[in-house]
């Protein structure tokens, strides 16, 4: 399966608590975008990076969440002291450089209790 | 700022019935159009690509098309199956989309197709 993964597929945690997500994108793209999408909602975006770089944030991601793509490869989203709002699916995507089109992965459901 | 519209939230319809879905957006300068499905709890699968430059696109028993200058795109789904129940999304890439990997998403609309 050559697909964008992404690791854990779920996730409980207790208010406060950190957590840490990944994302493998599709092999030969080199842009990688997280989203979050809330029930009911369409996702919102996140963040972008290409390669390694981190390009674009949106407002919604606070001082609590942090993203890295440190080899240009896979790439991991982390939540400080998480609060019951973060509740929602967390998505990742990838894109070719110049194609544009992005590809989703399963997403991570996280609960915050 | 873009916003992007899908009416209705959510739709029913008998099996074999042909169907438009259909996505509005407030700026037409759009660098491209991304039609998607999303099963209950799952990720997105791209379905349909549309350039700002192109007018439709087909795959299948789905078309889509893109008018740019009035801020729409439908999408029309032939001979509709239970299989086709999901939620479609539609979502909008900015023009600068070489500089940018934001996506500006629809709602959705949940189809539901009764056997």
């Amino acid at each position: 399966d050559t697909g964008v993964s992404q690791d854990p597929r779920h996730k409980i945690t207790k208010r406060g608590q950190n957590v840490t997500f990944r994302c493998d994108p599709i092999s030969e793209h080199n842009r990688l975008y997280w989203y979050r999408q809330t029930l009911g909602q369409g996702p919102e975006f996140l963040t972008y990076f290409q390669n390694e770089a981190q390009l674009e944030k949106s407002r919604l991601l606070s001082d609590r969440f942090s993203a890295e793509r440190p080899k240009g490869s896979f790439s991991t989203l982390e939540i400080q002291r998480t609060e019951q709002g973060d509740s929602a699916m967390y998505l990742c995507a990838s894109s070719h450089d110049t194609i544009y089109e992005q590809y989703f992965g399963p997403g991570t459901r996280l609960t915050v209790t | 700022k873009q916003e992007v519209t899908q009416i209705p939230a959510a739709l029913s319809v008998p099996e074999g019935e042909n169907l438009v879905l259909n996505c509005s957006f407030t700026d037409s300068a759009i660098y491209n159009l991304q039609w998607f499905r999303q099963d209950p709890g799952k990720g997105l699968t791209s379905l349909l690509l549309i350039q700002s430059s192109q007018r439709e696109q087909t795959s299948g028993r789905l078309n889509a098309s893109l008018d740019k200058s009035s801020g729409r795109s439908t999408l029309y789904i032939a001979a509709s199956q239970p299989g086709d129940s999901a939620t479609y999304l539609c979502a909008v890439s900015p023009p600068e989309a070489w500089n940018t990997g934001k996506l500006i998403f629809g709602q959705g609309t949940t189809l539901q197709v009764k056997p």
